[in-house]
């Protein structure tokens, strides 16, 4: 079973739509739930980190994160053409030194 | 301040011979990550340093791959007799503290390795 699953895509929304991602994990103690975004060609930045169940703001982006289900989720309001990006989910593994994990990416294309 | 400096930015080299990849990490910044992204895949942790120590090399692909670190801050990776599917950009993170479970990776340019 992979640890952090993302669907590879892509994911196709027209400009100024809410655009959806989603991850999930299989491990049970995780605490700590991360969002990069990798542009082509560049490294991964970090976007958001999210540690308690809920929603939780920044700007266009809300993580929401279920811990229950095992499922963390990113929404991007008014989406860009500059949004158009890899967005990798993170998850530390506390079977393994908390190590983050990432998955391996979902590519999102936002449509002018 | 300065980020996460990797260098060479681009390495070709010959399938046989060995390299050597360096990363700069912030200062101050105690854990350090090594990853390999092969062209539209994801990133695949290699090994992960707190301090010198590296509690967890399992990323590791094969014997030919091995990393250090010395005092607390640079570290180098390096691969022998270097195969064409080594070829990869290969990233070098770190994060500020001993809590790896909380603590931001911030990402390095990458070194993008190319075995001819």
């Amino acid at each position: 079973q992979k640890e952090v699953e993302q669907n590879s895509g892509p994911l196709s929304v027209p400009e100024g739509a809410i655009a959806s991602l989603n991850c999930t994990y299989s491990d049970r103690g995780s605490q700590s739930f991360f969002w990069y975004r990798q542009y082509s060609g560049k490294s991964p930045e970090l976007i958001m980190s999210i540690y308690s169940n809920g929603d939780k703001e920044d700007g266009r982006f809300t993580a929401q994160l279920n811990k229950a289900s095992q499922y963390v989720s990113l929404l991007i309001r008014d989406s860009q053409p500059s949004d158009s990006a890899t967005y990798l989910c993170a998850v530390n593994d506390m079977n393994r030194d908390d190590k983050i994990i990432f998955g391996k990416g979902t590519r999102l294309h936002i449509l002018p | 301040g300065a980020g996460v400096s990797q260098s060479p930015s681009n390495k070709v080299t010959e399938k046989g011979k060995d390299v050597e990849l360096r990363c700069d990490p912030i200062s101050g910044h105690t854990a350090l990550y090594w990853y390999r992204q092969s062209l539209g895949q994801g990133l695949e942790f290699l090994i992960y340093f707190q301090g010198n120590s590296a509690p967890d090399k399992s990323g590791l692909p094969s014997d030919r791959f091995s990393a250090e670190r010395t005092g607390g801050s640079v570290s180098t990776l390096t691969i022998q007799r270097t195969q064409q599917e080594d070829s990869a950009v290969y990233l070098c993170a770190s994060s500020p503290g001993s809590l790896a479970a909380t603590d931001t990776q911030y990402f390095g340019p990458g070194t993008r390795l190319t075995v001819l």
